[in-house]
């Protein structure tokens, strides 16, 4: 069985640029989760889908970040226009569906953004 | 607000050697606890999990110790060998509340371990 894939591993954008990060969840996973780690910092939630629909978009810092994902499958996380805080590498994380948080979430490898 | 932080940042140990590192966190309202370990260029792997109505989980060669009255996860490692060396997380969920899905994770600690 496939494991959560991220893509791309890596990008690198000069400040005001737009990114968009691609997730995509193990088969049948309708909880996406969306996770970023900055400099020096610990990793910080930003948001949860159930199938298409966002259950807690608490963790998104402003409305330069947005988050889709459309069908339940894949999701895409934009960020428009980039600053130079928002480098670090986002992990996208998925989940079985319960109700509850007490399924393990499976961590893809990550997206290490560099803005310039 | 909520916050997981660790003890140490950073633990050395001998191959063979038992580990141990610590986590604290702060939100009482928290009931599912997590460890991940983390390996360079990949992204956090679970290693065992425990509910709040527990003290005690163990797992293949870890053990989680949960400490309610003080707000502290331990995550043991018997013989640890040169393959255990990562960044380990300890996470913390409100399983029951709206955000459910949200972890809220600890800064993390580097384990090294020397042949």
């Amino acid at each position: 069985e496939a494991g959560v894939t991220q893509f791309p591993s890596h990008s690198v954008i000069e400040k005001g640029q737009t990114v968009t990060l691609r997730c995509d969840p193990i088969s049948g996973h309708d909880n996406l989760y969306w996770y970023r780690r900055v400099m020096g910092k610990e990793i910080k939630f930003l948001l949860h889908f159930v199938k298409e629909s966002k259950q807690d978009e608490s963790g998104m810092p402003n409305n330069r970040f947005l988050a889709e994902r459309t069908g339940g499958t894949y999701s895409t996380l934009k960020v428009q226009p980039a600053e130079l805080e928002d480098s670090g590498v986002y992990f996208c994380a998925s989940s079985q569906d319960s109700g509850t948080g007490l399924y393990e979430q499976y961590f893809g490898p990550g997206t290490r953004l560099t803005v310039t | 607000g909520e916050s997981v932080g660790l003890h140490l940042p950073t633990l050395s140990v001998q191959e063979g050697d038992n580990s141990i590192i610590n986590c604290a966190y702060s939100n009482s309202a928290s009931d599912y606890f997590i460890w991940y370990k983390q390996e360079s260029g990949k992204g956090p792997q679970f290693i065992i999990d425990i509910r709040s109505n527990m003290d005690k989980r163990q797992g293949q060669r870890v053990t989680v110790l949960l400490n309610k009255t003080v707000k502290h996860l331990s995550l043991q490692i018997a013989a640890t060998q040169p393959g255990d060396s990562a960044v380990y997380f300890c996470a913390e969920n409100n399983a029951g509340g709206t955000s459910y899905g949200k972890l809220t994770f600890g800064q993390g600690t580097i384990l090294t371990v020397h042949p």
